[in-house]
């Protein structure tokens, strides 16, 4: 069974400090990994897509891949009440075809 | 992106009835997958439906319970049949753009009584 993990919720943070988002997965032949940002109510929406070991920067948004701990993290500096949503983690599996799978989530809640 | 929207947005449906949930995308696309996603759940993929072959069903959804028609490169539905309490949940197309990037539409909320 592949999985993807993410470290629990909730995640509670003050305005303008950093959130960090964590996850995990156990497909080692994974090779594309991405973060959505889904609002109560709404639809998820791609905010981050990663392939690489390493960082990628994108704004105030900073994905990290590290593929031989199969782990890959989000962190959000200077975050902002509008960042308060769930992060889904998702990762692409090889089975019979390729697919996509995403994680539990962690609802993210930046105070001011 | 692609600009993707369903039909209906929302529905009320009596037990043992059926929905038929359309998606629509603003350009032709290959993959098209439908999640369904559970009040504070994750999303589980039901089905990815490619045009001119059968939808390929993951563990624990049939065809007779979630037919899956795609006629074209920008249009597919799924039809949730037979419905129960248990089918009440959120339903999503999405589109992948050849880079297992994703985009989903603004889904459909279905309670079943």
């Amino acid at each position: 069974q592949k999985e993807v993990e993410q470290n629990s919720g909730p995640l509670s943070v003050p305005e303008g400090a950093i959130a960090s988002l964590n996850c995990t997965y156990s497909d080692r032949g994974s090779q594309s990994f991405f973060w959505y940002r889904q609002y109560s109510g709404k639809s998820p929406e791609l905010i981050m897509s990663i392939y690489s070991n390493g960082d990628k920067e994108d704004g105030r948004f900073t994905a990290q891949l590290n593929k031989a701990s199969q782990y890959v993290s989000l962190l959000i500096r200077d975050s902002q009440p509008s960042d308060s949503a769930t992060y889904l983690c998702a990762v692409n599996v090889k089975t019979s075809y390729d697919k996509v799978i995403f994680g539990p989530g962690t609802s993210l809640s930046v105070i001011p | 992106s692609a600009v993707i929207s369903q039909k209906p947005s929302r529905d009320i449906c009596q037990r043992g009835t059926s929905l038929t949930i359309q998606c629509q995308v603003d350009s032709q696309v290959t993959m098209m997958f439908w999640y369904r996603q559970q009040p504070g759940q994750s999303l589980t993929l039901i089905a990815t439906a490619n045009q001119g072959s059968e939808a390929t069903y993951e563990s624990g959804f049939v065809i007779d319970k979630f037919p899956i028609s795609r006629p074209n490169l920008t249009f597919s539905t799924l039809t949730v049949s037979n419905m129960s309490p248990e089918d009440s949940s959120i339903y999503l197309c999405s589109v992948e753009d050849g880079t297992y990037e994703q985009y989903f539409g603004p889904g459909t909320r279905l309670t079943v009584t």
